[in-house]
């Protein structure tokens, strides 16, 4: 099984409705992070939490909302989906060791926005 | 000015050729690099990491850090159609809780049998 797995793979909704990704880890990490990718920005860090209690803004937090319900469990939102938010989202892990923070990212979700 | 600059390719080589990919950085604080491949339809995963300057090998790969001329780069040798996907360089200043990883846009490699 996939040590991070996200839900759905795929998603087409429309302009002004709410969609929620999720992510889950069995990899006993405690950060967990959201990012977007879209052609020629590479990966771009939207949001990410430390631990249960702890969540900060990325690079580009705007239109977007997290939940983390659990260590293993990290939830993206968007409120109200604009077509510029179609893009390439995946969720990734690490675990701080020797000072390296190496992370482990999920299939990811492709969400069109019409 | 990007924190991270990556040439996005493509990059097309024959089966058997020695591939290098490079990226240059502008934060002098980052300390760890690492290489991420990402296969089409999947998420990146870990190829390899340094840290600071110098030299790692690994089978067929071999990552080089400059810290002086701010550039890193990834070698790969005897290259395979396998290793056809795309190559994203990622740095960090490591320091704990501040730390994040910036990742530079990737080029796309394509081993041609």
């Amino acid at each position: 099984d996939a040590d991070v797995t996200q839900t759905p793979r795929n998603r087409i909704t429309k302009t002004g409705k709410r969609i929620m990704l999720e992510c889950s880890q069995t990899k006993g990490h405690d950060r967990m992070y959201w990012y977007r990718q879209d052609p020629g920005l590479g990966l771009r860090l939207i949001y990410y939490s430390f631990d249960v209690k702890d969540i900060n803004k990325g690079e580009i937090s705007d239109g977007y909302s997290v939940s983390r319900q659990a260590q293993a469990k990290f939830s993206l939102s968007l409120e109200s989906a604009i077509p510029n938010q179609t893009a390439l989202y995946f969720c990734a892990t690490s675990d701080l060791g020797h000072n390296t923070d190496t992370q482990y990212f999920g299939p990811g979700t492709r969400l069109t926005v019409l | 000015q990007k924190e991270v600059e990556q040439d996005p390719g493509p990059l097309s080589v024959p089966e058997g050729a020695i591939v290098s990919l490079n990226c240059t950085y502008s934060n002098s604080a980052f300390q760890y690099f690492m290489w991420y491949r990402q296969y089409s339809r999947k998420g990146p995963e870990l190829l390899m990491y340094t840290y600071s300057s110098g030299n790692k090998e690994d089978g067929r790969f071999t990552a080089q850090v400059d810290k002086s001329s701010k550039y890193i780069s990834l070698f790969i040798r005897d290259s395979q159609p396998s290793d056809s996907a795309t190559y994203l360089c990622a740095m960090s200043t490591g320091y704990s809780s501040a730390s994040k990883i910036i990742f530079g846009s990737g080029t796309r490699l394509s081993i041609r049998p």
